[in-house]
């Protein structure tokens, strides 16, 4: 019974494409989060939504958009996709922290982008 | 210069040794969270603190608020351990965390 999933799993693609990954928790959190994980393991921030609301929204190119249709979903659009996107894509939630976000974190499997 | 520093980098261990990674920050936090994270694998929240101690199995965080330092311990160590182990700091006020860039450890039998 997984807390976070994300799909796909691994994703393989042209240059140009437009694909999307899609991410679920069913813990009842409020606060969910994209980051990417480089080549080198460090991560990063992309995005922040609580019930809903954008509230972190780090410099990352506008071809990268989230969606939030409920408190339990937050999935990443990406269009015309890049070389420099592959990486290790995870997806995140937590309860509400002191402040907006974050609370221990629960984190996806990943999904390993590959941009051909 | 990052804003959340580990060290080692890279840790290698015998099976059953005592480890320790440490995590310095330069900013005021509310939390510093620990993660973990298998070769290909997921990511694990191991501990959440903003003061003290705390335990879990083999596994002691320790945080110390005036020195601006974290410690990870693991005891007896096994190679199950190996993994990546990953602190990230959340600054007061703000509401996103600082990670360190990851201290690789691998435990050997």
């Amino acid at each position: 019974d997984t807390a976070v999933s994300q799909t796909p799993k691994y994703l393989v693609t042209q240059m140009g494409n437009d694909k999307s990954i899609k991410c679920e928790q069913n813990l009842g959190h409020d606060t969910m989060y994209w980051y990417k994980q480089d080549s080198k393991k460090f991560l990063k921030i992309m995005f922040s939504y609580n019930n809903k609301e954008l509230i972190i929204n780090e410099t990352v190119p506008n071809r990268f958009s989230p969606k939030s249709p409920d408190k339990a979903h937050l999935n990443l659009h990406i269009n015309s996709l890049e070389l420099g996107d592959s990486a290790v894509y995870f997806c995140a939630s937590s309860t509400t922290g002191a402040g907006v976000g974050t609370g221990e974190l629960f984190f996806g499997e990943g999904s390993r982008l590959t941009v051909l | 210069k990052n804003e959340v520093e580990q060290s080692p980098q890279n840790l290698t261990a015998q099976e059953g040794e005592f480890i320790t990674i440490n995590c310095s920050y330069s900013v005021g936090i509310s939390a510093l969270h620990w993660l973990q994270q298998h070769p290909g694998g997921g990511i694990v929240s191991l501990f959440m603190l903003s003061s003290g101690k705390k335990k879990h199995g083999r596994l002691i965080a320790t945080i110390n608020i005036q020195e601006k330092h974290s410690s990870l311990h693991i005891t007896a160590s096994h190679p199950r351990d190996s993994a990546v182990y990953i602190c990230a700091a959340k600054p007061r006020g703000g509401n996103k965390l600082v990670f360190g860039a990851g201290t690789i450890l691998r435990v050997k039998s």
